[in-house]
């Protein structure tokens, strides 16, 4: 059964360096997004992306953040400048379909980010 | 503003038995649905089910039932003849006309003991 992955599943790095965190959405999904989980609480929207632009995003998504579909297979999150608090587990998650419908959105593994 | 509620942090029962998780939503759009998502110790996030506001049915996949109702504002989420294999931290979440994202509740860590 296809899946969205995530890589790395655990990243390492120091305040203030840049991480680029890498999902591969199901393949014939056309919505992809990005959640993050701070440990222990619930699951907090980021950003969404359709046909190669941002549709929606949080306050949470703020210039430091930055997604791109480099290809037609991966969907990355760069993290400009990390700070502390950036640390969480990230999911990316790919949809069929969007606008109305509201299908159901399937989560890649996560990448926990730990910045020191 | 859109807000769902699981007001059980945490529950934990004896294997076999049936539980049910509440979830209480806010919205003021009329149409919107309505996901259960299970975070095993794993981590991943897992697809259960989807529902759209205007199908009030309840469904039943095996030992899993939900139940939707608008009039309370509530889909909960049943489990029969509970397994260890259960145990799991449950989010329900809510997604509303104009937007992708899913807002998701607090979850609640279930722990089926054996």
């Amino acid at each position: 059964e296809p899946e969205v992955t995530q890589t790395p599943s655990h990243q390492v790095t120091q305040m203030g360096q840049e991480v680029i965190l890498r999902c591969v959405p199901i393949s014939n999904h056309l919505y992809f997004y990005w959640y993050r989980q701070i440990l222990g609480q619930k699951v907090e929207f980021l950003v969404s992306f359709y046909n190669n632009e941002i549709s929606e995003k949080s306050e949470i998504f703020d210039d430091q953040f930055s997604v791109e579909r480099p290809d037609g297979s991966n969907f990355t999150l760069k993290i400009r400048s990390t700070k502390l608090e950036d640390s969480a587990m990230y999911f990316c998650a790919s949809s069929r379909l969007g606008g109305a419908l509201h299908y159901e959105q399937y989560f890649g593994p996560g990448t926990r980010l730990t910045v020191t | 503003a859109q807000k769902v509620t699981q007001a059980q942090t945490e529950i934990s029962v004896v294997e076999k038995e049936d539980v049910t998780l509440d979830c209480v939503y806010e919205t003021r759009d009329t149409t919107y649905y309505l996901f259960w998502y299970k975070q095993p110790p794993s981590g991943e996030l897992v697809f259960l089910i989807r529902r759209n506001s205007f199908d009030e049915q309840n469904e039943i996949s095996g030992r899993y039932s939900w139940n939707f109702q608008k009039s309370t504002s509530s889909f909960n989420f049943t489990i029969t003849a509970s397994q260890v294999v259960d145990s799991a931290v449950y989010f329900c979440a809510l997604s509303f006309q104009g937007a992708q994202k899913l807002v998701f509740g607090q979850g609640t860590r279930l722990t089926i003991n054996p």
